[in-house]
């Protein structure tokens, strides 16, 4: 299996344009994460989807922030506008139902907005 | 809300002596997992071992173990004859427990770890 897949692997851009982060999950994975990691605020949740159904995303930190899932193999994230303090590694990961599945994490996409 | 904390932000280990990391946590949950994850400069995040809370056995996984201490909500990595290539940033982890589902994962703030040859 070719893992978490999330693209692009770098995004440099300017404060003002829209971004969008993809990933493709495991196949037959019927979780999907996106999470966010900073120096200031560490690894966290933005959002999660069951079975392409966003479950909790309390997490986005406001309304610049989107994600959808439009079926099982696909996930965006979109920023629009993006700003500065977006800069920041986005994790996507997946994984099976079932308490004791592991999460399994895509690569990354650091993403800086200047 | 559940939190997990990580005190040390940096520590540092003798290629070949023994580290351990430190981690607390706070639930009110009886069930859960735990689990430490390495991240190396390639930003990759790998997991290292996991706990389940209803276990009262420590897991082991080669050189790494777990203290877990399930009253105190400690939950400890000790990496024995340390390796350079153990030098990277661990991350303790949370998971509420769901049965037919899955949770998200609750990090600490990281440990960033140095092998010194």
């Amino acid at each position: 299996d070719a893992g978490v897949i999330q693209s692009p692997r770098h995004e440099v851009t300017e404060m003002g344009q829209e971004v969008t982060l993809r990933c493709k999950p495991i196949s037959g994975h019927d979780y999907l994460f996106w999470y966010r990691q900073t120096m200031m605020r560490g690894l966290e949740l933005l959002i999660y989807f069951n079975n392409n159904v966003p479950i909790d995303d309390s997490g986005m930190p406001e309304d610049r922030f989107s994600a959808k899932m439009p079926n099982a193999s696909f996930s965006t994230l979109k920023i629009q506008p993006s700003e500065p303090r977006d800069s920041a590694v986005y994790f996507c990961a997946s994984t099976r139902s079932g308490g004791d599945n592991e999460q399994f994490f895509g690569p990354g996409t650091r993403l800086t907005v200047l | 809300a559940q939190t997990v904390t990580q005190s040390q932000p940096e520590m540092s280990v003798q290629e070949a002596e023994t580290v351990t990391l430190s981690c607390t946590y706070d639930t009110s949950e009886s069930d859960y997992y735990l689990f430490w994850y390495k991240q190396p400069p390639s930003r990759q995040m790998i997991l290292v071992i996991r706990q389940e809370a209803y276990k009262q056995q420590n897991a082991t996984e080669n050189r790494f173990s777990v203290n877990f201490q399930k009253a105190a909500k400690s939950f400890s990595l000790k990496i024995s004859d340390s390796q350079l290539g153990d030098a990277a940033m661990y991350f303790c982890a949370y998971r509420a427990f769901f049965n037919s589902g899955n949770t998200p994962l609750v990090f600490g703030k990281g440990t960033r770890l140095s092998v010194i040859a």
